[in-house]
């Protein structure tokens, strides 16, 4: 079966790094993403992995490991904006032409002064 | 340009009664998605679209309707809504899916139904 799992929750300082685990099992692997929602909003695209390896944007980073089912979102130099749940996504090859998201329960992220 | 937009925002409902979400968007996305959102249950996809014309069951299709007769609507239905269908509704859009893999959906806003 399809199955993403992902802390309920964490907190970390102002100024901190904090790392998000995801670990996954599905079948089509077809990527990894990781959206910011913050509450009573949308999700919003961070980033996206498709191959090994740690992808960097910013104050961001995702890193995946397609043997172990594993990613992590890196989040450097906190700000007390960044309080928001971190949906982990795994895209799927769904019929040969789409794809379809598997999305974990989230990680509800707590940054204190 | 205002990428996906949902209509309502908020609704209440009594248990039997009917109603359409609408979702637009102005991206010229090819496929669509509607998903429910609960606590600890993360987001559920319900139904989607590939393009115009066309629609298919997602994971929790039981109790919806969805219709695409324009590429930038989707419509989904309520036919006799439930209190079980008490959640946060989000579309979404995103390009068709192409050699990189990575067609980032966009989100609407969200609808929250409540069902008495």
């Amino acid at each position: 079966g399809q199955n993403i799992d992902q802390p309920t929750e964490m907190t970390a300082t102002e100024g901190a790094i904090v790392q998000i685990n995801c670990t996954y099992q599905t079948s089509g692997f077809n990527g990894l993403f990781w959206y910011q929602q913050h509450a009573g909003e949308a999700p919003t695209f961070l980033s996206y992995n498709v191959l090994d390896g740690l992808e960097e944007k910013g104050r961001f980073s995702s890193f995946l490991s397609r043997s172990k089912g594993y990613s992590y979102l890196l989040l450097k130099e906190l700000q007390m904006k960044d309080s928001a749940s971190y949906l982990c996504a795994v895209s799927t090859i769904y019929g040969g032409a789409t794809n379809k998201l598997i999305f974990g329960t989230g990680t509800l992220l707590a940054v204190q002064p | 340009n205002a990428g996906v937009t949902q209509t309502p925002k908020f609704r209440v409902l009594k248990t039997g009664q009917s109603m359409t979400l609408l979702c637009a968007q102005d991206m010229n996305h090819e496929y669509m998605y509607w998903y429910r959102q609960d606590p600890g249950m993360g987001l559920r996809l319900i139904h989607y679209s590939v393009g115009e014309g066309t629609t298919a069951k997602g994971e929790v299709p039981d109790g919806y309707n969805v219709s695409r007769l324009k590429k930038q609507n989707f419509l989904l239905g309520l036919e006799s809504a439930a209190p079980s269908q008490t959640s946060v509704y989000f579309c979404a859009s995103s390009y068709e899916l192409g050699t990189s893999g990575n067609n980032e959906q966009f989100f609407g806003p969200g609808t929250r139904l409540t069902v008495l």
